[in-house]
């Protein structure tokens, strides 16, 4: 059964770069074509997609969030990492990764990690 | 961009079927997907392409879509179906509804 697993720093000061990291068990992050994605939760609020990769390191980013996000992939490692900068208080959220499904015209997620409180705090 | 509107809350009474809409401009002609979220926890793909169940998603849970809305119905509802419920959707991006607090009465 696939497992995803965030982790990563809890705490971030403002303008400074966030860094997570999701380990992928119980599969391959090369085998089946799936994308590999970012979404986060603000406190008591609805999901934002952030952005994905696939294992060959294409990626795709929310335009909104594109100017400051990363995605890289570590397939060495199983696992897929993000980076945010420039943060402030409104990137406080619980961030989440997920293994995206598609077809030719849509994408959904699942399997979703546990999910990682990120607060933006000096 | 793409928006999608869901009721804040819907009340269902145990046992009796819930219906949660998911409203957006010729949604008919996108793919709608659903997840649960109960509190403290990771969403669940619960509804994929508007109507199919991943496996161990009990036949309770059904999807439809058509014209501006799609909707999902969880017959015989629980008290464990009482959770949050978003759809989604990809416009080029993804993009998520503002989900829907369901209370099982």
């Amino acid at each position: 059964q696939l497992q995803l697993q965030e982790s990563g720093s809890g705490l971030v000061k403002p303008s400074q770069t966030l860094s997570l990291t999701c380990a992928v068990s119980g599969g391959s992050i090369s085998s089946g074509g799936y994308s590999w994605s970012w979404i986060r939760q603000p406190p008591g609020k609805g999901l934002e997609w952030i952005g994905y990769i696939y294992h060959s390191g294409s990626t795709y980013y929310n335009p909104s969030l594109k100017s400051r996000v990363t995605i890289s992939v570590d397939r060495s490692k199983n696992q897929f990492s993000l980076k945010l900068s420039s943060v402030t208080a409104a990137d406080t959220a619980v961030y989440y990764c997920a293994r995206g499904d598609r077809t030719v015209t849509t994408y959904w997620f699942d399997p979703w990690g546990q999910g990682t409180l990120v607060t933006v705090s000096s | 961009s793409y928006e999608l509107t869901q009721p804040l809350s819907v009340s269902v009474a145990l046992g009796q079927t819930a219906r949660i809409t998911c409203g957006g401009n010729n949604i008919g002609s996108k793919n709608v997907h659903w997840y649960q979220q109960k509190p403290g926890q990771a969403p669940v793909l619960v509804i994929y392409r508007d109507s199919n169940r991943p496996s161990g998603i009990p036949e309770r849970f059904s999807g439809s879509n058509s014209g501006n809305t799609a909707t999902l119905t969880i017959s015989r509802a629980q008290a464990g179906d009482e959770a949050d419920y978003y759809c989604q959707v990809w416009d080029s991006q993804g993009v998520f509804g503002g989900g829907t607090k369901l209370t099982v009465l």
